[in-house]
């Protein structure tokens, strides 16, 4: 069965250190990866997805990056953290030309 | 920008009540999907209906769309304390294209 992992699970970090999440998927092969933010009490907003590994596809131009070293691997990436990159990162998958997604646990990411 | 809006925004009821929430979206759709997001965790997939169905049943859930007024309903019978959650809908505009949520319906169920 395929299962879907993000580290760390909550992070502090202070204004304008750099940031890394990490997304990894298990059991299944070129899977599409999805990164959403969700500010807390809303919905989520789509901020990356990638269809194979080096495709990206941005969605909101922003203070943030993502990379797909590896098939099953999504990185979520900054050089200087804002305060307003506080909130809820969520990773998800899909098999390729379906439209139902997966979620991880998610990332609570609090800039201070 | 949200392709859906979920109406009510917070719902509270008593176990056992049945709980209806709605989605309303702006565009044509391939297919519209009902996630369920329990509080600080991941969202898990609920359901699907595709833009030719009109009704769908899985379990105690029980999903409506009605493509000519852009909307949809997701219907929780006889809920419990465990269906205590947020729940989003989300639409796909073409075969295999993202997902776009709305803004969610936050459900209390009071044992």
């Amino acid at each position: 069965s395929q299962t879907i992992h993000q580290w760390p699970a909550t992070l502090v970090q202070p204004v304008g250190s750099p940031l890394s999440l990490e997304c990894t998927v298990e059991g299944t092969s070129n899977p599409n990866l999805y990164w959403y933010r969700q500010a807390a009490g809303r919905g989520l907003q789509l901020l990356f997805y990638s269809v194979g590994i080096g495709q990206i596809s941005s969605e909101v131009p922003q203070n943030l990056s993502a990379s797909r070293p590896q098939d099953r691997q999504f990185i979520l990436s900054s050089k200087k953290l804002l305060l307003s990159d506080s909130g809820f990162y969520l990773c998800a998958w899909g098999l390729a030309g379906a439209e139902t997604q997966y979620f991880g646990p998610g990332t609570r990411l609090l800039v201070l | 920008s949200q392709q859906g809006e979920e109406d009510p925004q917070a719902l509270s009821i008593q176990e056992g009540e049945n709980a209806t929430m709605n989605c309303s979206y702006k565009t044509s759709i391939n297919n519209l999907q009902w996630y369920r997001q329990n509080s600080g965790r991941g969202l898990v997939h609920l359901i699907l209906i595709r833009s030719n169905e009109r009704e769908k049943h899985s379990g105690r859930l029980r999903v409506t769309l009605d493509t000519s007024k852009k909307s949809s309903s997701l219907l929780i019978t006889a809920s419990r304390a465990a269906d205590t959650a947020s729940y989003f809908c989300a639409t796909v505009k073409a075969a295999g294209n993202k997902l776009t949520f709305g803004g969610g319906t936050r459900v209390l169920v009071k044992p």
